[in-house]
């Protein structure tokens, strides 16, 4: 498959807690991305990891990478009911392969 | 952050026609584009990658005489569905970067083949 695996594959939370997505891949990558997707739209690109970081910070976002593992993670933080939406990672090597994907629902 | 428009957003057409697609890149040149395919509550499946002025690579399963891709220069390519049927009805969003950097998306085409 050319999909990586994301867990779980739908989170709900009420909001103000923390979320946190799991990603896990098979091949090589350079670097590592995650997507916000909400429903029936375009993609938002929200952070880009490479292979040689282990973790990266952008504002409520924080997201880990282990090469060794082959495997990423994403927490949000403090979650708004506006931070509802799907996430992919997307793992770059030459091609750019997306996960399955979580479905995250934040409860007001 | 880098432009990517797609163009339509939204296309009904008749079973046996053909639509285009187009993806732009419009402040950046893009030398890969990338083309995926998404069905409802899914992930994306990349169908092809294009680097301009050579041929597309297709994944396996994809069939390349059915969904045509262009890439004729550094901000534009182009994705036509061939005598489209109902089952080619999916949501099509391109991608595009310069070298390793990361890439930027379109809005993506709603198709829908009646």
């Amino acid at each position: 498959s050319q999909q990586g695996e994301e867990d779980p594959q739908a989170l709900s939370i009420q909001e103000g807690e923390n979320a946190t997505m799991n990603c896990s891949y098979k091949t090589s990558i350079n670097n590592l991305q995650w997507y916000r997707q909400n429903s029936g739209r375009g993609l938002v690109h929200l952070i880009l990891i490479r292979s040689n970081e282990r973790e990266k910070h952008s504002g409520r976002l924080r997201v880990t990478l282990d090469t060794s593992k082959k495997s990423s993670s994403l927490l949000i933080t403090a979650s708004r009911a506006a931070d509802t939406a799907s996430y992919f990672c997307a793992t770059d090597g030459n091609n750019l392969f997306f996960g399955t994907g979580t479905r995250l629902t934040v409860i007001p | 952050g880098a432009v990517v428009s797609q163009h339509p957003s939204r296309v009904i057409c008749k079973s046996g026609t053909s639509v285009k697609i187009e993806c732009r890149s419009l402040d950046f040149q893009a030398t890969t584009m990338f083309w995926y395919r998404q069905f409802p509550k899914q992930s994306l499946m990349l169908m092809a990658t294009s680097n301009e002025g050579s041929k597309a690579t297709y994944e396996q399963g994809v069939e390349k005489d059915k969904f045509l891709i262009n890439h004729a220069s550094l901000t534009l390519s182009t994705l036509t569905v061939t005598s489209a049927h109902p089952e080619d009805s999916s949501f099509y969003i391109c991608s595009a970067r310069w070298g390793n950097t990361e890439a930027f998306f379109g809005q993506g085409t709603r198709l829908t083949v009646v």
